[in-house]
């Protein structure tokens, strides 16, 4: 069966600390592929997606992330993290009809 | 103006009962979603349909049932309600199946006891 896994669940960082969390699915085809973020209390909102062409994906907000294909991976990052990027980050990959989510990131950024 | 909205937001009732949960989307989108997470965060799909009709239906208990009147709403009936359904529940949108991005809904957050 298909997944996606983050394997950072938790993650504190300080204010303009770097940011990475991990993304990789186990699929062998075409894959499209999201980073959802939910701020406390609020529903998910689309960060950035990647369909095809420049494996290197620019967000909003200063995110991007890149698909790495060999790798199956689709990392999320951010060179200088604030707190108001504290929230729960979820990678997600479309592979036609299917959608899958992966458990989510907590991150917590300390001002 | 709300994209995807969902009512109630919160939904409190008693192990047995039978609820239902509204979801309606204002985008024009062909392609519409039933999420559940639960208390670790964990989204997983329950019902996808494209235009009113059912393309995804994963393993869930018959107990839930998705009904779309139209192509702008997408209802779910939850028959029996068990203390495990406790969880918060996101309807999604799209503008079709695929790689199409998603705008959620608010959620409904419900608790049985």
């Amino acid at each position: 069966a298909q997944s996606v896994s983050q394997h950072n669940h938790h993650v504190i960082l300080s204010e303009a600390a770097s940011l990475e969390l991990g993304c990789n699915y186990s699929y062998g085809g075409t894959v499209n592929l999201f980073w959802y973020v939910q701020y406390p209390g609020q529903h998910l909102q689309l960060l950035l997606k990647y369909f095809s062409g420049d494996p290197l994906v620019k967000g909003i907000k200063g995110f991007e992330a890149e698909f790495i294909k060999s790798k199956f991976s689709f990392n999320l990052r951010k060179p200088s993290v604030q707190w108001s990027d504290t929230a729960e980050y979820f990678c997600a990959v479309n592979t036609g009809n299917q959608f899958y989510f992966g458990t989510g990131t907590s991150l917590t950024v300390i001002p | 103006d709300t994209a995807v909205s969902q009512t109630p937001k919160y939904l409190v009732t008693q192990m047995g009962n039978d609820k239902s949960i509204k979801c309606e989307q204002n985008l024009g989108h062909d392609t519409m979603y039933w999420y559940k997470q639960d208390s670790k965060k964990f989204l997983k799909i329950m019902f996808s349909y494209n235009n009113k009709e059912l393309i995804i239906n994963e393993t869930v208990p018959n107990r839930f049932s998705p009904k779309s009147p139209d192509k702008a709403h997408l209802n779910l009936h939850i028959n029996s309600l068990e203390l495990g359904d406790s969880a918060v529940y996101f309807c999604a949108s799209s503008q079709g199946a695929g790689y199409y991005e998603q705008y959620f809904g608010p959620g409904t957050r419900l608790t049985v006891t």
